[in-house]
Protein backbone atom coordinates (compact mmCIF):
# COMPACT_ATOMS: atom_id res chain seq x y z
CA UNK A 1 0.00 0.00 0.00
CA UNK A 2 0.67 3.70 -0.19
CA UNK A 3 3.27 5.00 2.52
CA UNK A 4 5.45 7.78 3.85
CA UNK A 5 9.09 7.52 5.16
CA UNK A 6 10.29 10.66 6.81
CA UNK A 7 14.04 10.59 7.96
CA UNK A 8 13.77 10.46 12.07
CA UNK A 9 14.05 13.90 14.45
CA UNK A 10 14.53 15.22 16.41
CA UNK A 11 16.40 17.58 14.31
CA UNK A 12 18.48 20.34 15.96
CA UNK A 13 19.83 23.56 14.38
CA UNK A 14 21.29 26.50 15.12
CA UNK A 15 19.36 29.81 14.10
CA UNK A 16 20.11 30.69 10.43
CA UNK A 17 21.32 27.51 9.63
CA UNK A 18 20.32 25.43 6.80
CA UNK A 19 17.39 23.08 7.10
CA UNK A 20 16.51 19.29 5.21
CA UNK A 21 14.41 17.08 6.02
CA UNK A 22 13.56 13.98 4.32
CA UNK A 23 10.71 12.80 2.68
CA UNK A 24 10.43 9.35 0.51
CA UNK A 25 7.20 7.99 -0.50
CA UNK A 26 5.94 4.90 -2.17
CA UNK A 27 2.52 5.03 -4.34
CA UNK A 28 0.42 3.90 -7.25
CA UNK A 29 -0.17 6.40 -9.52
CA UNK A 30 0.41 10.09 -9.55
CA UNK A 31 -0.07 11.04 -5.69
CA UNK A 32 0.16 14.51 -4.68
CA UNK A 33 2.71 15.54 -1.69
CA UNK A 34 2.53 17.45 0.78
CA UNK A 35 3.71 19.12 4.11
CA UNK A 36 1.79 19.66 7.36
CA UNK A 37 3.11 21.63 9.67
CA UNK A 38 2.28 21.00 13.80
CA UNK A 39 3.55 24.06 15.80
CA UNK A 40 3.02 23.40 19.60
CA UNK A 41 0.07 23.12 21.09
CA UNK A 42 -1.76 22.95 17.80
CA UNK A 43 -3.19 21.28 15.05
CA UNK A 44 -1.67 20.34 11.82
CA UNK A 45 -1.70 22.94 9.06
CA UNK A 46 -0.64 22.84 5.37
CA UNK A 47 2.70 24.25 4.77
CA UNK A 48 2.60 23.55 1.23
CA UNK A 49 2.02 20.93 -1.82
CA UNK A 50 3.32 20.09 -4.98
CA UNK A 51 0.25 17.99 -7.08
CA UNK A 52 3.01 16.54 -10.06
CA UNK A 53 6.27 15.63 -11.32
CA UNK A 54 9.07 18.39 -10.87
CA UNK A 55 6.44 20.95 -9.04
CA UNK A 56 7.84 22.83 -6.52
CA UNK A 57 5.84 24.35 -3.14
CA UNK A 58 6.96 27.03 -1.24
CA UNK A 59 5.54 28.88 1.59
CA UNK A 60 7.49 30.89 4.70
CA UNK A 61 10.56 30.23 3.12
CA UNK A 62 9.96 26.55 2.82
CA UNK A 63 10.52 24.44 -0.47
CA UNK A 64 9.71 21.37 -1.34
CA UNK A 65 10.46 19.64 -5.10
CA UNK A 66 8.29 16.67 -6.13
CA UNK A 67 11.02 14.21 -7.49
CA UNK A 68 8.96 11.37 -9.35
CA UNK A 69 12.38 9.27 -10.02
CA UNK A 70 13.80 9.25 -6.68
CA UNK A 71 9.51 9.13 -5.37
CA UNK A 72 11.16 12.30 -2.50
CA UNK A 73 9.64 15.41 -1.45
CA UNK A 74 12.26 16.66 0.85
CA UNK A 75 12.02 20.17 3.23
CA UNK A 76 14.10 22.62 2.79
CA UNK A 77 14.49 25.78 4.17
CA UNK A 78 17.72 28.47 4.07
CA UNK A 79 17.94 30.12 7.39
CA UNK A 80 15.42 28.86 10.28
CA UNK A 81 14.25 30.82 13.00
CA UNK A 82 13.31 29.68 16.49
CA UNK A 83 9.68 30.54 15.40
CA UNK A 84 9.50 27.12 12.65
CA UNK A 85 10.29 25.15 15.85
CA UNK A 86 7.60 22.54 15.45
CA UNK A 87 6.77 18.66 14.02
CA UNK A 88 6.61 18.57 10.43
CA UNK A 89 4.77 15.51 8.35
CA UNK A 90 5.39 14.50 4.73
CA UNK A 91 1.76 13.06 3.34
CA UNK A 92 0.69 12.08 0.17
CA UNK A 93 -2.79 11.76 -1.13
CA UNK A 94 -3.64 8.31 -2.26
CA UNK A 95 -5.55 7.50 -4.86
CA UNK A 96 -8.93 7.32 -3.06
CA UNK A 97 -8.28 11.03 -2.02
CA UNK A 98 -7.08 9.81 1.37
CA UNK A 99 -4.12 11.63 3.54
CA UNK A 100 -1.61 9.35 4.18
CA UNK A 101 1.20 10.52 6.66
CA UNK A 102 4.65 10.10 7.65
CA UNK A 103 5.96 9.42 11.70
CA UNK A 104 6.92 12.90 11.45
CA UNK A 105 10.10 14.86 12.16
CA UNK A 106 10.69 17.28 15.10
CA UNK A 107 12.53 20.73 14.47
CA UNK A 108 14.02 22.69 17.33
CA UNK A 109 15.50 25.58 16.63
CA UNK A 110 18.27 27.15 19.19
CA UNK A 111 18.94 31.01 19.50
CA UNK B 1 -13.00 32.70 11.90
CA UNK B 2 -13.01 29.33 10.15
CA UNK B 3 -12.31 26.70 12.43
CA UNK B 4 -12.15 23.03 13.81
CA UNK B 5 -13.04 23.01 17.86
CA UNK B 6 -12.72 19.79 19.62
CA UNK B 7 -13.11 19.69 23.44
CA UNK B 8 -11.96 18.87 25.70
CA UNK B 9 -8.49 19.46 25.29
CA UNK B 10 -7.28 17.45 28.06
CA UNK B 11 -8.76 14.76 29.51
CA UNK B 12 -7.87 12.43 31.98
CA UNK B 13 -10.13 9.11 32.65
CA UNK B 14 -9.83 5.18 33.78
CA UNK B 15 -10.44 1.66 31.85
CA UNK B 16 -13.64 1.20 30.83
CA UNK B 17 -15.46 4.46 31.72
CA UNK B 18 -17.57 5.54 28.68
CA UNK B 19 -16.05 9.16 27.03
CA UNK B 20 -16.99 11.41 24.33
CA UNK B 21 -14.29 14.10 22.34
CA UNK B 22 -16.48 16.48 20.35
CA UNK B 23 -15.50 17.82 17.50
CA UNK B 24 -17.59 21.06 15.33
CA UNK B 25 -16.49 22.74 12.35
CA UNK B 26 -17.82 25.91 10.98
CA UNK B 27 -16.73 25.98 7.39
CA UNK B 28 -19.45 24.08 5.90
CA UNK B 29 -17.09 21.18 5.07
CA UNK B 30 -18.50 17.56 3.81
CA UNK B 31 -15.70 15.65 4.65
CA UNK B 32 -14.76 15.05 8.92
CA UNK B 33 -12.41 12.48 10.05
CA UNK B 34 -10.16 11.29 13.61
CA UNK B 35 -6.88 10.89 13.50
CA UNK B 36 -4.68 9.54 16.70
CA UNK B 37 -1.10 10.75 16.68
CA UNK B 38 1.24 8.37 18.91
CA UNK B 39 5.32 8.97 19.15
CA UNK B 40 6.82 7.41 15.76
CA UNK B 41 4.17 6.36 13.82
CA UNK B 42 2.77 9.72 12.67
CA UNK B 43 -1.14 10.24 12.36
CA UNK B 44 -3.04 7.13 11.78
CA UNK B 45 -6.47 7.51 10.23
CA UNK B 46 -10.06 6.25 12.83
CA UNK B 47 -12.97 7.22 10.68
CA UNK B 48 -13.61 9.53 8.54
CA UNK B 49 -17.20 10.38 7.34
CA UNK B 50 -17.75 11.68 3.83
CA UNK B 51 -21.45 13.56 4.37
CA UNK B 52 -24.01 13.70 7.15
CA UNK B 53 -25.25 10.04 8.22
CA UNK B 54 -22.03 8.71 6.06
CA UNK B 55 -19.18 7.31 7.94
CA UNK B 56 -16.51 4.76 7.45
CA UNK B 57 -13.61 3.02 9.17
CA UNK B 58 -9.83 4.30 8.95
CA UNK B 59 -6.87 2.04 9.82
CA UNK B 60 -7.45 1.73 13.01
CA UNK B 61 -10.99 1.72 13.84
CA UNK B 62 -11.04 -0.60 16.89
CA UNK B 63 -12.48 0.60 19.91
CA UNK B 64 -13.96 3.94 18.74
CA UNK B 65 -17.27 4.67 17.83
CA UNK B 66 -18.44 7.81 15.93
CA UNK B 67 -21.51 9.29 14.49
CA UNK B 68 -22.74 12.05 12.19
CA UNK B 69 -25.77 13.26 12.75
CA UNK B 70 -25.12 16.82 11.55
CA UNK B 71 -22.80 18.12 9.10
CA UNK B 72 -21.02 20.21 11.68
CA UNK B 73 -20.55 18.02 14.06
CA UNK B 74 -18.38 14.19 14.16
CA UNK B 75 -17.86 12.68 18.05
CA UNK B 76 -16.16 10.24 18.18
CA UNK B 77 -17.01 8.03 21.12
CA UNK B 78 -15.02 5.01 23.38
CA UNK B 79 -17.48 3.05 24.64
CA UNK B 80 -15.01 1.37 26.51
CA UNK B 81 -11.35 2.52 27.49
CA UNK B 82 -8.57 0.64 27.66
CA UNK B 83 -4.92 2.19 28.53
CA UNK B 84 -3.90 1.53 25.03
CA UNK B 85 -5.92 4.28 23.68
CA UNK B 86 -4.05 6.95 25.27
CA UNK B 87 -2.84 9.29 22.44
CA UNK B 88 -3.07 12.38 21.30
CA UNK B 89 -6.54 12.97 18.84
CA UNK B 90 -7.38 14.99 16.11
CA UNK B 91 -10.36 16.09 14.06
CA UNK B 92 -9.90 17.50 10.83
CA UNK B 93 -12.27 18.94 7.72
CA UNK B 94 -12.13 19.53 4.23
CA UNK B 95 -14.10 19.91 1.01
CA UNK B 96 -15.28 16.91 -0.33
CA UNK B 97 -13.04 18.01 -3.76
CA UNK B 98 -10.33 18.74 -1.17
CA UNK B 99 -10.03 16.15 0.90
CA UNK B 100 -6.01 16.34 0.63
CA UNK B 101 -6.03 20.19 1.85
CA UNK B 102 -7.68 19.12 5.67
CA UNK B 103 -8.19 21.71 7.81
CA UNK B 104 -7.23 20.19 11.69
CA UNK B 105 -8.38 21.11 15.51
CA UNK B 106 -5.78 22.15 18.00
CA UNK B 107 -5.87 18.10 19.35
CA UNK B 108 -7.64 16.01 22.60
CA UNK B 109 -4.51 14.20 24.70
CA UNK B 110 -6.55 11.40 26.32
CA UNK B 111 -4.78 9.50 29.00
CA UNK B 112 -6.54 6.20 29.93
CA UNK B 113 -5.59 4.69 33.70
Amino acid sequence: GDSVTQMEGPVTLSEEAFLTINCTYTATGYPSLFWYVQYPGEGLQLLLKATKADDKGSNKGFEATYRKETTSFHLEKGSVQVSDSAVYFCALSSNTGKLIFGQGTTLQVKP
Amino acid sequence: EAQVTQNPRYLITVTGKKLTVTCSQNMNHEYMSWYRQDPGLGLRQIYYSMNVEVTDKGDVPEGYKVSRKEKRNFPLILESPSPNQTSLYFCASSTRTGMNIQYFGAGTRLSVL
